[in-house]
């Protein structure tokens, strides 16, 4: 099947770096990339919708300013987490579609970051 | 290699129960997860289990042996809501997600 793949695994900075976090579509062109967040046994947080070759589309209460999205091509989505601070310690998933709203979505492995 | 088995796609009738199963080999676990997901939304938690047994939460319930690699989703009293994608994923020793590829539940009147 697809495979997604996401970098890094984890990740462990200090306070006010900036840390970036790639998602990969190994086998398929991803027109459509998903960002989340998930915090211990809770739901994932859709933050960002990025589309090849535009710009992101945020969920509300998510500071676009802080997590910069970029898609620049139809394998490769990437997420900044810029001036990171200790409240932005989660684990972040990415996901990728190959077309339309009613294709599967194929998810990347996670990466746990942790900012000190 | 790791890997993750659960059906493609299951059929079931409104106010019947359903059990999804789930098998695993990965490398160290970490406990595991089932997902909800509805086209075009965000997956939604419904369960973790990380020790041996069965968890109630309301119509849903999980059950995990870790001996034999298997977890199972029971959905019971079933309404059209229902209908979704269900996702199994295990946390590898490396605190990995790995996924299932989901399982496709139709639920008819």
């Amino acid at each position: 099947g697809a495979v997604v793949s996401q970098h890094p695994s984890r990740v462990i900075c200090k306070s006010g770096t900036s840390v970036k976090i790639e998602c990969r579509s190994l086998d398929f062109q991803a027109t459509t990339m998903f960002w989340y967040r998930q915090f211990p046994k809770k739901s994932l947080m859709l933050m960002a919708t990025s589309n090849e070759g535009s710009k992101a589309t945020y969920e509300q209460g998510v500071e676009k300013d802080k997590f910069l999205i970029n898609h620049a091509s139809l394998t490769l989505s990437t997420l900044t987490v810029t001036s990171a601070h200790p409240e932005d310690s989660s684990f972040y998933i990415c996901s990728a579609r190959m077309g339309t709203a009613d294709e599967k979505l194929f998810f990347g492995s996670g990466t746990q970051l942790s900012v000190l | 290699g790791q890997n993750i088995d659960q059906p493609t796609e299951m059929t079931a009738t409104e106010g019947a129960i359903v059990q999804i199963n789930c098998t695993y080999q990965t490398s160290g676990f970490n406990g595991l997860f089932w997902y909800q997901q509805h086209a075009g939304e965000a997956p939604t938690f419904l369960s973790y289990n990380v020790l041996d047994g069965l968890e109630e939460k309301g119509r849903f319930s999980s059950f995990l042996s870790r001996s034999k690699g298997y977890s199972y989703l029971l959905l019971k009293e079933l309404q059209m809501k229902d209908s979704a994608s269900y996702l199994c994923a295990v946390m590898d020793s490396n605190y990995q997600l790995i996924w299932g590829a989901g399982t496709k539940l139709i639920i008819k009147p």
